[in-house]
């Protein structure tokens, strides 16, 4: 079956542009979480979706990033004024969700390299 | 708060080699434990997990890792390395309480396949 996409793969803007940064999870996982990778941070959390729960914004670097999911599917990682320091791989991942039993394993999809001149 | 330690950020061995990847994880709650493989310009791919039960752990492409509660280990080991395992190795946990399964990585750990 599908794995989780993203889109765009490779997005170049200009420094204090906004940008939009999209997944799509496996069909049917209820949870979703969105990671950064970079060169200086390693890998690290950004923001976690579970169900109709509030999500779990803990890893935000800063209020310039966002996070939605709409209809419990597809979410949008939006990052207003964007910063040379903004760029890394994002990453999105999905669960199965809970009472599956496996709701531990995350699924991840190939990234957006955001690239911020 | 977890956290995890990975022994060594480059890692090389002849092929046909034993393969060890170190990692060492700190976790106030029984943990999840993972290890993910990431391929040049691609995502990531779970190798294997260890969540509750048999603490020796088989994974794709004959990793497999051992859960040592007294050591706070989860060593990824595979007996004979090949070609095709040059990547980047990355060792997470995450915990066992649910609505709190976020991943938390190591550094990860590039290894190498020497002819």
């Amino acid at each position: 079956g599908a794995g989780v996409s993203q889109s765009p793969s490779n997005k170049v803007t200009e420094k204090g542009k906004d940008v939009e940064l999209r997944c799509d999870p496996i069909s049917g996982h209820t949870a979703l979480y969105w990671y950064r990778q970079s060169l200086g941070q390693g890998l690290e959390f950004l923001i976690y979706f579970q169900g109709n729960s509030a999500p779990d914004k803990s890893g935000l670097p800063s209020d310039r990033f966002s996070a939605e999911r709409t209809g419990g599917s597809v979410s949008t990682l939006t990052i207003q004024r964007t910063q040379q320091e903004d760029s890394a791989v994002y990453l999105c991942a999905s669960s199965p969700g809970a009472g599956t039993g496996y709701q531990e394993t995350q699924y991840f999809g190939p990234g957006t390299r955001l690239l911020v001149l | 708060a977890q956290s995890v330690t990975q022994l060594g950020s480059h890692v090389s061995v002849s092929e046909g080699a034993l393969v060890l990847l170190r990692c060492n994880y700190s976790s106030s709650v029984p943990p999840y434990l993972f290890w993910y493989v990431q391929y040049p310009n691609q995502g990531l791919q779970l190798l294997l997990k260890y969540t509750t039960g048999a603490t020796l752990v088989k994974g794709i492409n004959g990793f497999e890792a051992e859960f040592k509660k007294s050591e706070t280990s989860f060593h990824l080991t595979k007996p004979s390395a090949h070609m095709s395992d040059a990547a980047e190795y990355f060792c997470a946990v995450s915990s066992s309480n649910f609505g709190n399964e976020k991943l938390t990585f190591g550094t990860g750990t590039r290894l190498t396949i020497i002819p």
